[in-house]
């Protein structure tokens, strides 16, 4: 079964603090796999997207990693701003139709303080 | 920023009535999707549409049906709203692209049935 499985589910850190959240999936075959980044009540909006042949990808103060092998991704945020509190989600693209079909993860809701 | 609306933002409508949630996107994409999404789960698909005339449900069982009678418009209508309706409603949307159909949020419709 094609799953997203993410951790935390939340995590709270000090302004300015770095973090690094973690995503593990089973889709197969695999496409691409993106993070996305959703403020309360909003869409969701993309922040990197990585095909199998890449193994970072940096968007700003947002760097995620890819082991296609193990089949891990993690996104590690840096200097982290009161405005990067939102729920960070993980999704999963197949190769197996033209939709091109995403599984997604529940998310990694992180709450930054001052 | 992408160019997909949704409206309404809220929506709160007693059991029985009809609802039409409108999503519009100015990007000439041909796939658009339904998501719905309740808090600290993961998004559905509802329905998706490969383009004019083409409609098709999702991985979540839906009362819901579409409608994709111009590129640039996907509604979604509730014959007879149910509290079990509550939700958020996602609208995206995708074209071709380098990385692999890269999905556009809309900002989504927060239904409250009472």
């Amino acid at each position: 079964k094609n799953q997203v499985e993410q951790s935390p589910q939340s995590l709270i850190i000090l302004e300015g603090k770095n973090c690094t959240l973690q995503c593990n999936y089973t889709v197969s075959p695999f496409s691409n796999l993106r993070w996305y980044k959703q403020d309360t009540g909003r869409g969701p909006v993309s922040l990197t997207i990585m095909t199998f042949s890449e193994n970072t990808k940096s968007n700003g103060r947002y760097t995620a990693t890819l082991d296609a092998d193990t089949k891990q991704s993690s996104l590690h945020i840096t200097a982290s701003q009161l405005s990067d509190s939102a729920s960070y989600i993980c999704v999963v693209s197949d190769r197996g139709s033209t939709l091109g079909r995403l599984y997604f993860g529940r998310g990694t809701q992180l709450t930054v303080w001052p | 920023e992408a160019d997909i609306y949704q409206t309404p933002r809220y929506l709160v409508i007693g059991t029985g009535k009809k609802i039409t949630l409108e999503c519009s996107q100015t990007m000439g994409h041909d796939k658009m999707y339904w998501y719905q999404q309740d808090p600290g789960m993961e998004l559905h698909l509802i329905h998706y549409s490969y383009g004019v005339n083409s409609t098709e449900k999702g991985d979540l069982s839906s009362e819901s049906t579409v409608s994709r009678i111009r590129t640039e418009h996907f509604p979604l209508t509730l014959e007879s709203a149910r509290p079990s309706h509550t939700s958020q409603y996602l609208c995206a949307s995708s074209g071709a692209s380098g990385g692999g159909y890269e999905q556009y949020f809309g900002p989504g419709t927060r239904l409250t049935v009472t």
